[in-house]
């Protein structure tokens, strides 16, 4: 089955700057991936999708990259605030039927 | 309501007793899915259900587990026999299959159960 591989470890940068956090996985690349946010004790919140033949889609302060040859994708925020601090999902979906999510990345942005 | 509702938020109970967890998802949504999220993980599918097709019952961890969703709205997943190791947040998310369609999925807020 598929693996989705996001660092477990917390990310912590300082207001203003770019955050990037990666999402690696590993069986056939997916029509589809989705970034979604989640707060404690909130369920998820969808972000942004990405479809195979695209490289990058942008909306407002996130951008995220696929990137099927390295079975990789980036997720960015600039002009990071503390209101972004939150755990980060990656999701992976073939045909809408199912979807795969990585175990999130905590991103800590200090004022 | 405008979004998708679990209930309870919070159970409690004792090893070996059945429990129920229900989910009122968006109205008109036809898609519909179960999801696991154990401290520190990510989230496990369980079951997906699609307007009046068979559901994908391949994430369920057992057979202790068991999920149904009537009339195309309302679904019920049942743990029977708790054990310790279904301690969780279940979280339930549904979705419109439309035009342009991103596959955004609409998260309640989860029940968190505890298996004493």
């Amino acid at each position: 089955s598929q693996k989705i591989e996001q660092n477990s470890e917390a990310l912590n940068i300082q207001e203003g700057k770019t955050a990037t956090l990666t999402c690696n996985y590993t069986n056939y690349s997916p029509a589809y991936l989705q970034w979604y946010r989640q707060d404690p004790g909130r369920g998820p919140v969808f972000l942004l999708l990405i479809r195979e033949n695209e490289k990058e889609k942008r909306k407002e302060r996130l951008k995220v990259t696929f990137d099927t040859t390295l079975k990789q994708s980036l997720f960015h925020i600039t002009a990071s605030q503390p209101a972004d601090s939150a755990t980060y999902l990656c999701a992976l979906t073939y045909n809408f039927n199912k979807f795969y999510f990585g175990s999130g990345t905590k991103l800590n942005v200090k004022p | 309501g405008a979004g998708v509702s679990q209930s309870p938020s919070n159970k409690v109970t004792e090893k070996g007793k059945d429990v129920e967890l229900r989910c009122d998802p968006i109205s008109g949504h036809t898609a519909l899915y179960w999801y696991r999220q154990s401290l520190g993980q990510g989230l496990e599918f369980l079951i997906y259900f699609q307007g009046n097709s068979a559901p994908d019952k391949s994430g369920l961890p057992s057979d202790r587990f068991s999920a149904e969703r009537t009339g195309g709205s309302v679904s019920t997943l049942t743990i029977q026999r708790t054990q310790q190791e279904d301690s969780a947040v279940y979280l339930c998310a549904s979705s419109a299959l439309a035009g342009g369609y991103t596959g955004e999925l609409f998260f309640g807020e989860g029940s968190r159960l505890t298996v004493l």
